[in-house]
């Protein structure tokens, strides 16, 4: 059965720690893998990911998958309290019936 | 350029009834796909329509199900309600049926008492 694992749950930084999060999978058939910053209600979507070893970055958040060993990391640095949310990981097999993990809960304090 | 809107943005239902959600995407967007969230199961796909077509469908119960118009809006039907249906509906749109620039609507709170 596809999934996917995310860690840590829940992650207390303060403002201007960098924060690495964590996802594993095990889907049949990848296309890609994708996160998602949500904060109130609609997951707003961060990074679409599909091929092994290329960062993608966007301001101070970067993320980069390992198609070999499974997982992605969603790096951010200098982080501000703004950065407080739920960062989901979704998987895309090619079916489409996207996968998603429960998510990391990051709180940022001043 | 107007985001996904849904409606109604809340809900409170009994067991046993039905209940529609509706979903128009941004438009040009041709693919609609509805996730159902709740704090103990997380966001679970429940379907995708691309052009008026159920491109796939999520592991659940047929009492869910769906539509798209030809104007590309979709709608949501669950019947027979059960209490464990209490959850937030998010419908999201792309233009086609990557999932790369999926943009999620605001959600409808459903409340089954």
């Amino acid at each position: 059965e596809d999934k996917v694992v995310q860690s840590p749950l829940s992650l207390v930084v303060h403002e201007g720690d960098t924060v690495t999060l964590n996802c594993s999978y095990e889907v049949t058939n990848f296309r890609s893998l994708l996160w998602y910053k949500q904060e109130k209600k609609a997951p707003t979507f961060l990074f679409m990911l599909t091929s092994s070893g290329i960062e993608k970055k966007s301001g101070r958040l970067s993320s980069i998958l390992d198609k070999k060993e499974l997982f992605s990391i969603l790096n951010i640095t200098a982080t501000q309290t703004g950065d407080s949310a739920i960062y989901l990981c979704a998987v895309d097999p090619r079916r489409n019936d996207m996968r998603f993990g429960a998510g990391t809960r990051l709180t940022v304090k001043p | 350029k107007a985001g996904v809107t849904q409606t109604p943005r809340y809900l409170i239902k009994t067991r046993g009834q039905q209940v529609t959600l509706s979903c128009s995407p941004i438009s040009g967007h041709r693919s609609v796909s509805w996730y159902q969230q709740t704090p103990g199961q997380g966001l679970q796909f429940l379907f995708e329509y691309f052009s008026e077509t159920q491109r796939n469908k999520g592991n659940f119960p047929g009492r869910f199900s769906g539509r798209q118009f030809s104007n590309s809006r979709s709608e949501m039907n669950v019947s027979t309600l059960e209490l464990g249906d209490s959850a937030l509906y998010l419908c999201a749109s792309s233009i086609g049926t990557g999932k790369d620039e999926q943009y999620f609507g605001p959600g409808t709170r459903l409340t089954v008492t």
